[in-house]
């Protein structure tokens, strides 16, 4: 069975901060993907990245990068100059990594709260 | 990147009705699309995998007789809602993979039942 923890239940942070979301997940498989979304008040999920197991660079998607430490099986989201639209819940979920079989388990996401 | 839809964005219902909710892939095919219920304030639980084609898997704890899916062609499944009580009041998201890795989601269906 695979795990995803999300220990911060909310934060805040100043604009123009960086941010560093933390994930931890458990899973007995080789090969597995992780995922970050962001879900604004509206409800909608927002895909922001993708890690694969195998993937050796950690992944980046603008101002978005994981920082992927597959022994200690973490998975950190970091958001560089945050803004005030990056106000919102924040999920960290895992899937398989090849052809979509399965769905994604999520963690219980955190709050983040961007300060002006 | 992938467009997923659903419709209806909203509905409330009185208890003991059935409501259907869409799911649609915009531009591109799904062969399985996945089926999320997120109560206020709690994460995303997977409740059914939605195969084109076969019979959809749920998981543990779901019911099947009363969450039916069917999915009807490689750019629909829809979700029945049966007999609606209030418990079932929830948020409603469906997903797709457009190829690749990437999940999209739907933005999601708010179902308020009386």
């Amino acid at each position: 069975a695979q795990k995803i923890t999300q220990t911060q239940p909310g934060m805040f942070v100043q604009e123009k901060e960086a941010v560093t979301l933390d994930c931890t997940y458990d899973t007995s498989d080789q090969s597995y993907g992780l995922f970050w979304y962001k879900q604004p008040s509206s409800g909608e999920m927002i895909f922001l990245i993708y890690q694969g197991s195998y993937d050796e660079q950690n992944a980046t998607e603008g101002r978005y990068s994981l920082n992927f430490q597959k022994a200690r099986k973490s998975a950190n989201l970091v958001i560089s100059a945050s803004q005030l639209g990056d106000s919102a819940m924040y999920f960290c979920a895992m899937g398989d990594s090849g052809g979509g079989a399965d769905g994604l388990t999520f963690g219980k996401g955190t709050h983040l709260i961007i300060q002006p | 990147g992938a467009v997923v839809s659903q419709h209806p964005s909203w509905v409330i219902c009185k208890s003991g009705t059935s409501v259907k909710i869409e799911c649609r892939s915009l531009d591109f095919q799904a062969t399985t699309m996945f089926w999320y219920r997120q109560f206020p304030k709690q994460s995303l639980m997977l409740m059914a995998t939605s195969n084109e084609g076969s019979k959809a898997t749920y998981e543990q704890g779901v019911e099947k007789d009363k969450f039916l899916i069917n999915h009807a062609s490689l750019t629909l499944s829809t979700l029945t809602v049966t007999s609606a009580h209030p418990e079932d009041s929830s948020f409603y998201i469906c997903s797709a993979r457009g190829g690749g890795p990437k999940v999209y989601f739907g933005p999601g269906t708010r179902l308020t039942v009386l």
